[in-house]
């Protein structure tokens, strides 16, 4: 693994199932995200975490949660998927050096819910 | 509240240059970043600006303005590979993000 991996790339689901989207990072960063990106509106937070075992609301968390168990993994869970969360998810990691914050994005994950 | 703003669109020649602008209002400051993101593509790092002034990378650079509020890429010599969204993304007093929603780029031969 070479950066940040998300699975599945893309995903048709039936509203009301259950689903979780996983994102793996192998660069030690301390800090994890998860957006989405909706035309026109950009990307938005929904969940982050600072560090391992923490975690936080963004912008847009409702309807979404997250676990932070070790440093590289990051999973993104919606509890009951409804049509307006069809959208791209991207997940991210950064150092959190205070120098540069930048983040490293995954390829994303295409989910249509119907 | 938070807030960024720039085109939505914008169009140039091959071989042209030219400059995207970015206004932001944030709460707290500690940088501004701009990413390029091609059509059906994860967004990518172009550059960082803390400081006021002029960064300069290859035919890509960036200005920042802290008491104006505003930034500005400009993109010289422009291939039809440029043709993509550029986003920019102030980190506020959270070290949190805050994106606009991006300006598209269309390169004409």
């Amino acid at each position: 693994i070479a950066g940040i991996t998300q699975a599945p790339t893309s995903q048709i689901l039936a509203a009301g199932r259950r689903m979780t989207l996983r994102c793996t990072q192998d660069m030690r960063h301390n800090a994890m995200y998860w957006y989405r990106q909706d035309l026109g509106l950009g990307l938005r937070l929904i969940h982050y975490s600072n560090t391992a075992g923490t975690t936080g609301k963004g912008e847009v968390p409702d309807g979404y949660s997250v676990s932070r168990a070790n440093t590289d993994d990051f999973p993104l869970t919606l509890a009951s998927a409804v049509p307006s969360q069809t959208s791209v998810y991207f997940c991210a990691s950064s150092s959190r050096d205070r120098d540069t914050d930048t983040q490293y994005f995954g390829p994303g994950t295409r989910l249509t819910v119907l | 509240g938070q807030n960024i703003d720039q085109p939505t669109e914008m169009t140039a020649t091959e071989g042209a240059i030219v400059q995207i602008n970015c206004t932001y209002q944030t709460s707290g400051f500690n940088g501004l970043f701009w990413y390029q993101q091609h059509a059906g593509e994860a967004p990518t790092f172009l550059s960082y600006n803390v400081l006021d002034g002029l960064e300069e990378k290859g035919r890509f650079s960036s200005f920042l303005s802290r008491s104006k509020g505003y930034s500005y890429l400009l993109l010289k010599e422009l291939q039809m590979k440029d043709s993509a969204s550029y986003l920019c993304a102030a980190l506020d007093s959270n070290y949190q993000l805050i994106w606009g929603a991006g300006t598209k780029l269309i390169i004409k031969p």
